[in-house]
């Protein structure tokens, strides 16, 4: 069974810049997180999708920061313009329709805003 | 709101010898799951073990076991004889349910486990 991918692995960009990242989660699962790990702490959540669904996007800043899961299968975040305190691992997740069910993690985007 | 709290930032231990690693949360919920995660420097977040908190018993995977208090909101890992493998950062998290499905985790800001050789 093929695991959440991501892309890109790294990305470097400059202050006031945009980037986007990209997740396509395990086949079939309905539910899927964006995490934001600063440098030194644990993840934190950003947006929880269930299919194309937003459930949870209270912590999402979202003067700057955006997401869409179109058709419910993989999903963007995007971010403009950058900031430097943006500088974090993004970690995409997903898990199946289910009570008692576990996430699943990709490898995470590293992005570095100078 | 539901807080996770890991205390030791480092920890060491010799290969083969046991550590344990510490967390507290606090909730007002009475069901609800209790994870550790390893994040090796490949970045994945990787399962080791879970606790669902209506359990008594406390849970084992191989090396790894848990000691869940929930009057005293604890849960502590154990890894037994340790492996150059088990470098890694482990966090603790925290999860409502099973009442409220998919729900998003609560970390804590781990713990960085070195293996001396």
């Amino acid at each position: 069974e093929a695991g959440v991918a991501q892309s890109p692995r790294y990305k470097i960009i400059e202050k006031r810049q945009s980037v986007a990242f990209w997740c396509n989660p395990i086949s079939g699962h309905a539910t899927l997180y964006w995490y934001q790990q600063i440098l030194g702490q644990g993840p934190k959540l950003l947006i929880q999708f269930q299919n194309n669904g937003v459930v949870d996007d209270s912590q999402l800043p979202k003067d700057r920061f955006s997401a869409e899961r179109l058709k419910g299968v993989d999903s963007t975040l995007k971010i403009q313009p950058a900031k430097l305190e943006d500088s974090a691992v993004y970690l995409c997740a997903s898990s199946p329709t289910g009570l008692n069910t576990e996430a699943f993690f990709g490898q995470g985007t590293r992005l570095t805003v100078v | 709101a539901q807080t996770v709290t890991q205390s030791q930032p480092e920890m060491s231990v010799q290969e083969a010898e046991t550590v344990t690693l510490s967390c507290t949360y606090d909730t007002s919920e009475s069901d609800y799951y209790l994870f550790w995660y390893k994040q090796p420097p490949s970045r994945q977040m990787i399962l080791v073990i879970r606790q669902e908190a209506y359990k008594q018993q406390n849970a084992t995977e191989n090396r790894f076991s848990v000691n869940f208090q929930k009057a005293a909101k604890s849960f502590s890992l154990k890894i037994s004889d340790s492996q150059l493998g088990d470098a890694a950062m482990y966090f603790c998290a925290y999860r409502r349910g099973p009442g409220f499905g998919n729900e998003k985790l609560t970390f804590g800001t781990g713990t960085r486990l070195t293996i001396i050789p």
